[in-house]
């Protein structure tokens, strides 16, 4: 069956640090995958999209990597900021028109 | 200046009732879509309208029908309301196949 998993619910780190979180998906094939920010209360923000023939994105602070063999893409925010704590969702495009299938999300937290 | 805008924010209601939920988008984009978030943080697409017409259609009870009057409305209508409709429903637009926009949701509750 077709399954995303995030890799943690929750995910703590110290200010200043690099934080990975990851997303593994298996009995896809991607065309593109994105990434999400949700804060509470809100809805979700597009941060990120990299296509299945891209190994790597960056916008500023962020960078995604895509290894589409392991099935699985890699989410960094370097120099992290307590504004960075929200939940972070990966999204994979799963055929038909732009039908995107929502992992659970992990939330990050980042402490002073 | 809100993108995608949703009423109302929350919605209380007794099981049985039939209720609507509004939503608008101002970006002038030719897709809609509705997602459900339920209380395990899922959220799964529903429904999606390009240009007024159906594309996507999830394995979704007939009580839930969406109505898009024109590319910058898309409204949920629910029947008969029962305790497991109670999540946060979410509306979003793109460009095409191009990222999703979303609104900031409708609570739902379930009495």
């Amino acid at each position: 069956s077709q399954k995303i998993e995030q890799n943690s619910e929750a995910l703590n780190i110290q200010e200043g640090k690099t934080a990975t979180l990851t997303c593994n998906y298996t009995n896809y094939s991607p065309a593109y995958l994105q990434w999400y920010r949700q804060d509470p209360g809100r809805g979700p923000v597009f941060l990120l999209l990299i296509r299945e023939n891209e190994k790597e994105k960056r916008k500023e602070r962020l960078k995604v990597t895509f290894d589409t063999t392991l099935k699985q893409s890699l989410f960094h925010i370097t120099a992290s900021q307590p504004a960075d704590s929200a939940t972070y969702l990966c999204a994979l495009h799963s055929g038909g028109y732009n039908k995107l299938i929502f992992g659970a999300g992990t939330r990050l937290a980042v402490h002073p | 200046d809100t993108a995608v805008s949703q009423t109302p924010k929350y919605l209380v209601t007794q099981m049985g009732n039939d209720k609507s939920i509004k939503c608008e988008q101002n970006l002038g984009h030719d897709t809609m879509y509705w997602y459900k978030q339920d209380s395990k943080k899922f959220l799964k697409i529903m429904f999606s309208y390009n240009n007024k017409e159906l594309i996507i259609n999830e394995t979704v009870p007939n009580r839930f029908s969406p109505k898009s009057p024109d590319k910058a409305h898309l409204n949920l209508h629910i029947n008969s309301l029962e305790l497991g409709d109670s999540a946060v429903y979410f509306c979003a637009s793109s460009p095409g196949g191009q990222p999703q926009h979303f609104g900031d949701g409708t609570r739902l509750s379930i009495l």
